[in-house]
């Protein structure tokens, strides 16, 4: 799996959005992007995940460039709940786990 | 759809001793997997199944550390004469094969070995 790249830590104010990035510029063409938060004590959430084109559901919307190297993940109205360590993963098709990184730990402020 | 549960939810041990988790994944899911997460790290892979079947296990598995789903159903991971080092988080999480690798975690099992 392509390794990725993330910024240890990024704070947000509250209401705004965040914008957190990823760098994955040895990705491959059968290679999904997943991102995945953590809240404090909890197990990883699932977020969202994409291939080439641009998604969105009801928590994220997930920006993927066209030579698809990096990635963002936008959290449109940051809420204090939001507060969590952000990972961002890269698996091939033919792979049967998701491998975790140090991730970004996001901080919202009031 | 009562989601991932694991038990239990801490366990503290001696050094030398034997302990089991369980973890009960969403009842369609096929697939299972167990993380194991140290603190101000990401989970770190350990093993999954498919149904009944382990099909990948990481070199992080020694041989003190087995696991099993004898039905495809829930799943126990044991270490034996358990070491300071073995103290983490153990994560369980299930996902339904096909439907995008989405993985659903538990809250985990926290061991402490003293």
């Amino acid at each position: 799996d392509a390794k990725t790249t993330q910024p240890p830590s990024m704070d947000c104010a509250e209401g705004r959005a965040a914008n957190l990035p990823c760098n994955h510029s040895t990705i491959s063409g059968n290679e999904y992007v997943y991102w995945y938060r953590q809240i404090h004590s909890q197990g990883p959430q699932y977020i969202i995940h994409g291939l080439k084109n641009n998604e969105t559901n009801e928590m994220a919307s997930l920006i993927i460039t066209e030579d698809r190297k990096s990635s963002t993940l936008i959290l449109p109205h940051a809420t204090l709940r939001d507060t969590a360590v952000y990972y961002c993963i890269v698996r091939g098709v033919n792979n049967n786990d998701m491998r975790f990184g140090a991730g970004t730990r996001l901080t919202v402020k009031p | 759809d009562t989601g991932v549960s694991q038990d239990p939810r801490h366990k503290i041990t001696k050094r030398g001793q034997n302990v089991t988790f369980r973890c009960d994944p969403i009842s369609e899911h096929n697939r299972l997997y167990w993380y194991r997460q140290t603190l101000g790290q990401g989970p770190e892979f350990l093993t999954y199944f498919q149904n009944e079947a382990q099909l990948e296990k990481s070199r992080l598995l020694s041989d003190r550390f087995s696991a099993e789903r004898p039905k495809g159903s829930f799943s126990t991971l044991e270490i034996q004469r358990t070491e300071q080092g073995d103290s983490a988080m153990y994560l369980c999480a299930s996902s339904l094969f096909g439907s995008g690798e989405k993985l659903f975690f538990g809250s985990g099992t926290q061991l402490s070995v003293l």
